[in-house]
């Protein structure tokens, strides 16, 4: 069976500093990868979707980025955080024949 | 632009009732649906998928159907129980090659023992 794993779970940075969000999927290969943001009463925004390795693409404009330097296993970094980064963001990934979504458990990231 | 909408925001019931949550969409050009299960500060969690060529879906005490022509999705849970408290989140899909689903803001229950 297929398991996303995603780390870590809470994360506090100060403003400025770097950032690097780990997700790996077990169990498949060539998945869909996506990056989600979650912010209180705002829903879930798509930041980074990848159908495969070195394959990036972007939803919105912002101050991260996303690589995905092996087959199952993608990266959501900032090279400086911002105070507007904070929430939780949720990795998932999806079968190539299909649009179904399985979610990691999320990182609560702060930044103060 | 599709939207998605669950209506109410909380639900608050007490154990053993029949319950239904809503989803509502504004086009209804869509690719599939998908029911999502949150507890706090987990993940999402996948209940079940519905393609857009069929009405409903089973799993357990849970059932969901779909109605395309009018926009609409429910899912019923049956016999609720306190450990079904959590946000129900759906989501659509508008495309085969669309890697975008829309979601809506969710459901929050609370099944009082």
């Amino acid at each position: 069976s297929q398991t996303i794993h995603q780390w870590p779970a809470t994360l506090v940075q100060p403003v400025g500093s770097p950032l690097s969000l780990e997700c790996t999927v077990e169990g498949t290969s060539n998945p869909n990868l996506y990056w989600y943001r979650q912010a209180a009463g705002r829903g879930l925004q798509l930041l980074f979707y990848s159908v495969g390795i070195g394959q990036i693409s972007s939803e919105v404009p912002q101050n991260l980025s996303a690589s995905r330097p092996q087959d199952r296993q993608f990266i959501l970094s900032s090279k400086k955080l911002l105070l507007s980064d904070s929430g939780f963001y949720l990795c998932a990934w999806s079968p190539t024949d299909r649009v179904e979504l399985f979610f990691g458990s999320g990182t609560q990231l702060s930044v103060l | 632009k599709q939207e998605v909408t669950q209506i109410p925001a909380a639900l608050s019931v007490p154990e053993g009732e029949n319950l239904v949550l809503n989803c509502s969409f504004t086009d209804s050009a869509i690719y599939n649906l998908q029911w999502f299960r949150q507890d706090p500060g987990k993940g999402l969690t996948s209940l079940l998928l519905i393609q857009s060529s069929q009405r409903e879906q089973t799993s357990g005490r849970l059932n969901a159907s779909l109605d395309k022509s009018s926009g609409r999705s429910t899912l019923y849970i049956a016999a609720s129980q306190p450990g079904d408290s959590a946000t129900y989140l759906c989501a659509v899909s508008s495309g085969a090659g669309s890697y975008q689903l829309t979601f809506g803001k969710g459901t929050k229950l609370s099944v009082i023992p």
